[in-house]
């Protein structure tokens, strides 16, 4: 069963436009949700974080936002660059920084 | 300024065969992870170690094996190999924060044949 859900497999969006990715996850007992960003033929390397006190996060281009009674985070990209382009995935931290991942959404950013 | 290097990037095993994958780390971080990706799949965590002499099975430890007799280093095992092991192979490690920020390798790709 899993635990953490990203619905969108793949998304396309134009260069300079906003690139929004979600996820669902199950237990409301998580503290921190994170994206993770991953190249081909490349591990993944760690985006961005938000931990469950909060509802908003910032980094540069990249925010992520959090709604715990939905039990849903999403990830907006402002503005969407070529170089975006890659397998996003949504990830929460259970204990001793245990990370449980979603399947992933391969975004494109077309220019 | 190495990070965490896995070794072989790629292998092809026989049916049976046994082999290990390795992962050493040289930025003094005390957990360590192995996960591997299926296509399509998001990463499901096999084994982790919280320091060295201490493992503790994953979501999906059947068929493997692990051992941390050092902080560096955290080879994973493959014993009998069958095709459900085709995968690529990433090992993590963390600062111990308990905040989920994992530091990957650059991944083995194994397929059994």
């Amino acid at each position: 069963d899993q635990q953490v859900k990203q619905n969108s497999p793949s998304l396309s969006v134009q260069e300079g436009r906003i690139s929004i990715l979600n996820c669902d996850y199950t237990n409301s007992m998580f503290d921190y949700f994170l994206w993770y960003k991953k190249y081909p033929a490349e591990g993944p390397t760690f985006l961005i974080s938000i931990s469950s006190i909060k509802d908003k996060n910032e980094d540069g281009r990249f925010t992520v936002f959090l709604n715990k009674s939905a039990k849903h985070l999403s990830l907006h990209i402002v503005p969407s660059q070529p170089g975006d382009s890659a397998v996003y995935f949504c990830a929460v931290e259970t204990s001793y920084d245990k990370v449980i991942f979603g399947p992933g959404t391969s975004l494109s950013v077309i220019p | 300024n190495a990070g965490v290097t896995q070794t072989p990037k790629f292998r092809i095993l026989k049916i049976g065969q046994s082999m290990t994958l390795q992962c050493t780390q040289d930025m003094n971080h005390n957990y360590m992870y192995w996960y591997r990706q299926d296509p399509g799949m998001g990463l499901k965590l096999i084994y982790y170690s919280v320091g060295a002499g201490i493992t503790d099975k994953g979501e999906v430890p059947n068929g493997y094996n692990v051992s941390r007799s050092t902080t560096e280093d955290f080879p994973l095992r493959l014993e009998l190999a069958a095709p459900s092991q085709t995968s690529v192979y990433f090992c993590a490690t963390s600062v111990a924060q308990n905040t989920g920020e994992l530091f990957f390798g650059e991944g083995s790709r194994l397929t059994v044949l």
